[in-house]
């Protein structure tokens, strides 16, 4: 099965950066994946990795460290709107590649 | 960019009945549907996987005579809530993955608007 551990809450100033964490232990590992969610709202995609290293998309990156169970994502030049809930999902190995989320990090940006 | 439709988005039922949520890929086909459930202030846990043209794989503690799905079409997976009580209440959400390994990078899985379902 997947266990997957990452702050409940953080909060931050406008304009800055925040990094949320997330680790992991798998038992069969294809990618990880970190969404976006609004309250009431569908999940929506901010990025996957599979390999190590960093993928940067816009003011977003993600980092993963597969030998390490660990990832992060990264916002950069916060804005209000950022105020959301972030979910990390590890994809399993098998050929449904079917996810399985951590709790969620909510995020409050101040002005 | 992959399109998915779920229907409806909100429902109100009384207890013992039965409630149909619909699941839709509009532009691309999929063989294999994920329905999750959400508690408020917690994240989304897998309850099935949709498997078109077969019978659907349900997760440890999930009751396959409770949550019935159907997927009886490359487009459209339903997840019935049958005979429904209280502690049913709760937003239910479907997700498609993409095709192909562009698609993973690109945009993961889409997720349907998800339903807010109340059970009084």
């Amino acid at each position: 099965g997947q266990n997957i551990d990452q702050p409940t809450e953080m909060t931050a100033t406008e304009g800055a950066i925040v990094q949320i964490n997330c680790t992991y232990q798998t038992s069969g590992f294809n990618g990880l994946f970190w969404y976006q969610q609004h309250a009431g709202e569908a999940p929506t995609f901010l990025s996957y990795n599979v390999l190590d290293g960093l993928e940067e998309k816009g003011r977003f990156s993600s980092f993963l460290s597969r030998s390490k169970g660990y990832s992060y994502l990264l916002l950069k030049e916060l804005q209000m709107k950022d105020s959301a809930s972030y979910l990390c999902a590890v994809r399993d190995n098998t050929n449904a590649g079917k996810s399985t989320f951590g709790d969620g990090t909510t995020l409050t940006v101040k002005p | 960019g992959a399109v998915v439709s779920q229907h409806p988005s909100r429902v109100i039922c009384k207890s013992g009945t039965s409630v149909k949520i619909e699941c839709r890929s509009l532009d691309f086909q999929a063989t294999t549907m994920f329905w999750y459930r959400q508690f408020p202030k917690k994240s989304l846990m897998l309850m099935a996987t949709s498997n078109e043209g077969s019978k659907a794989t349900y997760e440890q503690g999930v009751e396959k005579d409770k949550f019935l799905i159907n997927h009886a079409s490359l487009t459209l997976s339903t997840l019935t809530v049958t005979s429904a009580h209280p502690e049913d209440s709760s937003f239910y959400i479907c997700s498609v993955p993409p095709s192909g390994s562009n698609g993973l990078r690109s945009r993961g899985y889409t997720f349907g608007s998800g339903t807010r379902l109340t059970v009084v």
